[in-house]
């Protein structure tokens, strides 16, 4: 079954640092997303995707966040200068529709900002 | 505003026993559609059901199956035959016709216990 592959598994940063997390979503899904998870608990929309434009953000997604989908297959997600509470668990998912269709998770990375 | 709400932070099981995990949501679209997502520790998000808000049928899947009261707008999870590895964090998420964003609900942590 395609899967959503998420790189690297883990991520360490200095404070300030700037940091790319990659996605490659399941190719024949048209929609991508960025959801965030701090310790195990709530889990958080950023963005989504679609047409090579931001379809949707949240009020997280501020300035510090930047997506790309830089060729055919990969999609990031780039955090300039981290700050402490940047970290957490990030998930990115793909859909093959909005809304009707669930959404399919990568296993995340974790970003760890020291 | 949509929102979705898990009002029980954590639950317990016997193995082989039966357990039901709530969900309410709020809503003033027509077309919506609801998911459970499992989190067991390895944190990766997997779908276990799908239901369709037009749909009377409550949709199952093997031990996992849904009671579905759309005019209370609940969304519950009713395990079966529970077994050590559906212990996990248990994620109801809402979605609408043409959504860019899927909303999920603070989770369920659910122990199985032998």
């Amino acid at each position: 079954e395609p899967e959503v592959t998420q790189t690297p598994s883990h991520q360490v940063t200095q404070m300030g640092q700037e940091v790319i997390l990659r996605c490659v979503p399941i190719s024949n899904h048209l929609y991508f997303y960025w959801y965030r998870q701090i310790l195990g608990q709530k889990v958080e929309f950023l963005v989504s995707f679609y047409n090579n434009e931001i379809s949707e953000k949240s009020e997280i997604f501020d300035d510090q966040f930047s997506v790309e989908r830089p060729d055919g297959s990969n999609f990031t997600l780039k955090i300039r200068s981290t700050k402490l509470e940047d970290s957490a668990m990030y998930f990115c998912a793909s859909s093959v529709t909005r809304g009707s269709s669930p959404l399919h998770f990568g296993n995340g990375t974790r970003l760890t900002v020291t | 505003a949509q929102t979705v709400t898990q009002s029980q932070p954590e639950m317990s099981v016997q193995e082989a026993e039966t357990v039901t995990l709530s969900c309410t949501y709020d809503t003033s679209e027509s077309d919506y559609y609801l998911f459970w997502y499992k989190q067991p520790p390895s944190r990766q998000m997997i779908l276990v059901i799908r239901q369709e808000a037009y749909k009377q049928q409550n949709a199952t899947e093997n031990r996992f199956s849904v009671n579905f009261q759309k005019a209370a707008k609940s969304f519950s999870l009713k395990i079966s035959d529970s077994q050590l590895g559906d212990a996990a964090m248990y994620f109801c998420a809402y979605s609408y016709s043409g959504t860019y964003k899927y909303i999920f609900g603070t989770g369920t942590r659910l122990k199985v216990l032998a």
